[in-house]
């Protein structure tokens, strides 16, 4: 199994442009998120999904729209980049919702700059 | 809404050293994780708390659950330079879906 993966690695936009993060996982797990990471902020959660067809808001879900197609992908898409969104984006699933699942798997992140 | 708190937000002990790190929820929580990031990386899952005073233990790490389900502890034993990085706490309440995390502890250590 690969796991998470997260496509691409790095990224540099200029303010406006769009752009999808990639996020695929191969463990048929039902419950996946996207989370950003700033420096002294932790993680905060964007938008998750608990299954394919499902998806709902996190704490910080402004500028960002995802969809759920398929088990395996869940894609995070910027509408139009501003510079507030550089961060560091992780993707991350687990089996069931974290109330039931023990483990969230994280994948390698996309570390994203807008200039 | 729910928030997680950690304290202290930066930690730096010297190699053989013992410290813990606390976690502090606002809310009742249904259970709570920890994760650990080396610089660079990506969080790791250490472990998950879910009953009332629960104490589990991976080698030299001690986690604890309170009793009121509203705070959990994390105590290293034996510092070593392999435990360098960052530690966040995340707790799930109930019927929110969501996990919520602190905005984590990092660790350094004087080898």
């Amino acid at each position: 199994n690969a796991g998470v993966t997260q496509t691409p690695k790095f990224q540099v936009l200029k303010t406006g442009q769009s752009m999808t993060l990639q996020c695929a996982q191969d463990m048929n797990h039902e419950y996946m998120s996207w989370y950003r990471q700033d420096p002294g902020m932790g993680l905060r959660l964007i938008h998750y999904s608990v299954g394919a067809g499902i998806t709902d808001q996190g704490e910080v879900p402004n500028g960002y729209n995802v969809s759920r197609s398929t088990t395996e992908d869940f894609p995070l898409r910027l509408l139009s980049a501003a510079p507030s969104q550089t961060s560091v984006y992780f993707c991350a699933s687990s089996q069931k919702t974290p109330g039931v699942a023990d483990t969230q798997y994280f994948g390698p992140g996309t570390r994203l700059t807008v200039l | 809404g729910q928030q997680v708190m950690q304290i202290p937000q930066y930690q730096h002990v010297q190699e053989g050293e013992d410290f813990t790190t606390y976690c502090n929820s606002s809310t009742t929580l249904s259970n709570i994780q920890w994760y650990k990031q080396r610089p660079g990386g990506h969080p790791v899952f250490l472990i998950q708390l879910v009953k009332s005073g629960e104490v589990k233990k991976q080698k030299r790490l001690t986690f604890q659950f309170g009793e009121a389900k509203k705070n959990s502890s994390l105590h290293i034993t034996a510092t070593q330079t392999t435990d360098v990085g960052t530690y966040f706490c995340a707790g799930y309440q109930g019927g929110s879906e969501k996990l919520v995390f602190g905005k984590g502890m990092k660790l350094t250590v004087n080898p």
